[in-house]
């Protein structure tokens, strides 16, 4: 069975801290992501990955840095946790293939709380 | 990168067929069309994908016109457990790897 597990489902941080989210993915699935969802803006990408030690910004990168140091785990570090940090996060992997049958699963979701 | 456009809400009651549609102008040739649904406090499963004309499966059919610069998902009889976010996307082909959800439109299903 498909399984993409987050660390966490509740986190909570101060201000300035440096939080790491990690998601472990079983499916040797090339394609790692990371997003956040927030009430009324749905799920915008942070980061994507698409091999080990490879990056690429999503829509809203800034405040946060990701690491794939192992093919199964994509980790979401926020450098210095603020207030606007507060969020859903959700890890989700997918194969590399293009087309058809290019399903992304998703992780249950850290929800994240910075006071 | 092929952005979509749908309803933020929409509202049925049971028993009754749902449409929901997307507009996707700017799909890429080689770009299928995919739907997911998200339950409160869950990530967003695939539910059906689809290239052109029809697609169905357990849970829901997909139409596709032959310019493909919408889509249409068909939820027949929903129940109260229907009530749920649905997202419209275009991955794969010209569009890559990447995966854009946008808002998506919450669907709530009224006894």
């Amino acid at each position: 069975d498909v399984k993409v597990t987050q660390s966490s489902r509740y986190l909570v941080k101060r201000t300035g801290e440096k939080v790491f989210l990690e998601c472990v993915q079983d499916m040797d699935h090339e394609n790692m992501f990371w997003y956040r969802q927030d009430p009324g803006l749905g799920l915008r990408l942070i980061y994507f990955s698409y091999d080990v030690k490879m990056k690429e910004k999503g829509d809203i990168p800034e405040g946060y840095s990701v690491s794939r140091e192992k093919k199964e785990r994509f980790s979401l570090i926020l450098e210095s946790a603020s207030t606007n940090q507060t969020s859903m996060y959700l890890c989700a992997s997918s194969l590399s293939q293009q087309g058809a049958d290019t399903e992304a699963f998703f992780g249950q979701g850290t929800r994240l709380t910075v006071v | 990168l092929a952005k979509t456009t749908q309803p933020i809400s929409m509202d049925s009651y049971e028993g009754q067929e749902v449409n929901i549609t997307c507009s996707h102008n700017n799909i890429a040739t080689n770009d299928y069309i995919t739907w997911y649904q998200q339950f409160p406090s869950q990530g967003p499963r695939f539910i059906i994908q689809g290239y052109k004309t029809k697609v169905t499966n357990e849970v829901a059919s997909l139409f596709i016109p032959a310019d493909r610069k919408s889509s249409t998902l068909s939820l027949p009889r929903v129940s109260l457990s229907d009530t749920a976010v649905y997202y419209c996307l275009v991955v794969g082909g010209d569009t890559g790897n990447q995966f854009y959800f946008g808002t998506g439109t919450s669907l709530t299903v009224i006894p």
